[in-house]
C-alpha cells in the first residue's frame, strides 16, 4: 500500500538534546497523526492534528501540520532516555465509508544517557 | 480514556493449526475496528477494516479466507489465522475507531504469533 516518506530512518542522540523528524507525502491529508511504539507494544498517540497549519504541542513534544497537507514534522524537546522507541506519523483521509491511515516507516530513536 | 486490549498477548502454535485473537474496546463504543500486521522493524500494514455487524473489507493481497474477521459487536473483533504457517508470524495489532471520539485509531498492545 501507499506509505509516506518519513525521514531520518534512525537517530542517536544524547540525552537532553532535540530531535526533529518529519513526514512528506504526494497526497493530501485532512488528518496527521503522530505515534510511538515500544518494543513488543502497540503504537500509542502522542498528537493528533486536524487543521493545516496547526501547531499542537503534548508536553515536550511538538507537532505541526504542514500548509501544504503534504507533510508534518514532531519535534522532541530536552529528551530524556524514556523517549527511546520507533515514532510512526500517519496520515488520514476520512470521508463516508473512505476512512484509512496510512503509515510512514518509522523513525528509530535512541536516547543515549 | 480509550483503551483498547488484545487477548493473547503472545501465542505459539503448530503449524496447521488455527489461532484466534480478540480485540476488545474497552471504555467505548467501536464502529470500526482495524487489523494490521507488522513484520520485524517495519511499519503498521494494513490487513483488514471490519464495521460491526458487516463483512470486513480486506486490503489487496490479504486471503479473506486464511484470515478470518468477526466484528460481532461494538466492543469486539477477532482475526482467526486459519491453518497457520511459519510465514505467518507476525505481530499483529488491532486498532478501534469510536464514532463519538475524535478521528483518531486507538491501537491495541499487539499479539506476537510463533508458527512452529
Amino acid at each position: 500500500g501507499q506509505q509516506l516518506n518519513q525521514s531520518p530512518q534512525s537517530m542517536f542522540i544524547q540525552e537532553g538534546e532535540d530531535v526533529s523528524m518529519n513526514c512528506t507525502s504526494s497526497s493530501i491529508f485532512n488528518t496527521w497523526l503522530w505515534y510511538k511504539q515500544d518494543p513488543g507494544e502497540g503504537p500509542v498517540l502522542l498528537i493528533a492534528l486536524y487543521k493545516a497549519g496547526e501547531l499542537t504541542s503534548n508536553g515536550r513534544l511538538t507537532a505541526q501540520f504542514g500548509i501544504t497537507r503534504k507533510d508534518s514534522f514532531l519535534n522532541i524537546s530536552a529528551s530524556i532516555p524514556s523517549d527511546v522507541g520507533i515514532y510512526f506519523c500517519a496520515g488520514l483521509n476520512s470521508g463516508g465509508s473512505n476512512y484509512k491511515l496510512t503509515f510512514g516507516k518509522g523513525t528509530l530513536l535512541t536516547v543515549n544517557p | 480514556g480509550a483503551v483498547v486490549s488484545q487477548h493473547p498477548s503472545r501465542v505459539i502454535c503448530k503449524s496447521g493449526t488455527s489461532v484466534k485473537i480478540e480485540c476488545r474496546s474497552l471504555d467505548f463504543q467501536a464502529t470500526t475496528m482495524f487489523w494490521y500486521r507488522q513484520f520485524p522493524k517495519q511499519s503498521l500494514m494494513l490487513m483488514a477494516t471490519s464495521n460491526e455487524g458487516s463483512k470486513a473489507t480486506y486490503e489487496q493481497g490479504v486471503e479473506k479466507d486464511k484470515f478470518l474477521i468477526n466484528h460481532a459487536s461494538l466492543t469486539l473483533s477477532t482475526l482467526t489465522v486459519t491453518s497457520a504457517h511459519p510465514e505467518d508470524s507476525s505481530f499483529y495489532i488491532c486498532s478501534a475507531r469510536g464514532s463519538i471520539l475524535t478521528d483518531t485509531q486507538y491501537f491495541g498492545p499487539g499479539t506476537r504469533l510463533t508458527v512452529l
